[in-house]
Parts: C-alpha cells; structure tokens; sequence
C-alpha cells in the first residue's frame, strides 16, 4: 500500500527568504511522485513531477523538488518565496501513473 | 484549450436526494478521475473510468455512489439518498493514458 506524509500542517515563511514544504513516502516498487497547489475554493494545480532521471525536477512558477530515495523523501523548494505563494500543497504519489495518494496537505503562508 | 470543467460548482441538496456531479475532460483526454475532499481532510481516490469503463472503482462506498464516462457526453458521479456525511468537495481530473492529471476546479457538494 502506498502512502504519502507531509509532516507539517503549517508553515510560514519571509517573503524573499527561500521556502521548503516537506514530504516522504511510502511505495513499494518505483515511485511517481507529484506535487499540486490548492487556492481557496478552487481545484489543484499541478506544479511539478518526478517518474524518472534527474533528482532535482523543475516545475511551475520557480518551484522545484529533489527526490531522494534514500530517505524516501521529494521536499518542495523555491530559492525566494512571494505572498502570492501562499496557498495549500499537496504532495502525492502514484505506482503507475493511475490513482494518486495524496498526503493531508501543508498550508504555506508567506509573510509580507 | 480548456481545461476540466465541472458543472455544478456548487450544489444544495435536502437529505434523501440524489446529487449529480458532471466532468468534462480536457480536449483530447479519455482517462477521468473523481476524487473526494472532505472538510478538513486530504483528497482520497474514488474511481478510474476510461470511456465506457470502469477502470477502478476501489474508493467508491459500496452503496448509493455510482459512476459513469459515456461514449458522449460528460462523466458523471451520481450519489443517491444523500446523507450529511456526503457534503464535501468533489474533483474530477483527466489525463492522457499513464500521464499527469489535471483537475476541475470541483463540485462543492452540500445536505441540508
């Protein structure tokens, strides 16, 4: 069974300092990982992808992720954080690219 | 291109009732996903429907919810005789086979 941990409910963050939303999982066999961001009342939006190659993936908006296996983790990261960051994130997995098991969710805001 | 629509975005229905909650893929997608989100919860997986088939339906509750992706038309989440527990925020996504999912800015289910 897959499952998907995001560690902190909450975080917050200095405008134009760098950010890190935390994430690790656990799946037997290859994994795909993704990461989406949620505004208020609306729908996910994707961000960014690993299925395979390059640890470090780069995605929308100036956010990236880093996949380490060894720890099991794909921590979301982005050098210079702005307020319109603010928003919810979810981290999810998938083992063929099918059902997505998402984590509980981290809220990042960032302070002006 | 437009992405998934969903129709109703929001919906009021008295106990008993019977909700139905539609999705548009986007243009040229054949692969839908629907996804619930309870209040204070992450989303959970309900079902994986290809066009006239039903891929996965592992996350759906045995009774009352059914789900159908028609040769023509929208997909459609069907929940008989809802119940209070059945408010929650509804989301269908769509993807090309074995790619990202985009998700619909969902269906905000309510019983009064």
């Amino acid at each position: 069974a897959q499952s998907v941990a995001q560690p902190e409910d909450q975080v917050n963050v200095a405008e134009g300092n760098p950010l890190t939303v935390k994430c690790t999982y656990s799946v037997s066999g290859n994994p795909y990982l993704f990461w989406y961001v949620q505004y208020p009342n609306r729908g996910l939006q994707f961000l960014l992808k690993y299925i395979t190659g390059d640890n470090l993936v780069k995605g929308s908006y100036g956010f990236e992720a880093e996949f380490n296996k060894s720890q099991t983790s794909f921590h979301l990261k982005k050098p210079s954080a702005l307020v319109s960051d603010s928003a919810l994130y979810f981290c999810a997995s998938s083992t063929s690219a099918r059902q997505l098991t998402f984590g509980s969710g981290t809220q990042l805001t960032v302070l002006p | 291109n437009a992405g998934v629509m969903q129709n109703p975005r929001h919906l009021v229905r008295r106990r008993g009732q019977e909700a139905r909650l539609r999705c548009s893929p986007m243009k040229g997608h054949s692969h839908v996903y629907w996804y619930r989100q309870l209040p204070e919860e992450g989303l959970k997986f309900m079902v994986y429907l290809q066009k006239e088939n039903i891929i996965d339906e592992s996350g759906m509750p045995k009774e009352r919810f059914s789900a159908e992706f028609p040769k023509e038309g929208p997909s459609i989440l069907r929940i008989q005789q809802v119940v209070r527990g059945d408010s929650a925020a509804y989301f269908c996504a769509s993807s090309l086979p074995a790619d990202t999912q985009y998700f619909g800015p969902g269906t905000r289910l309510t019983v009064l």
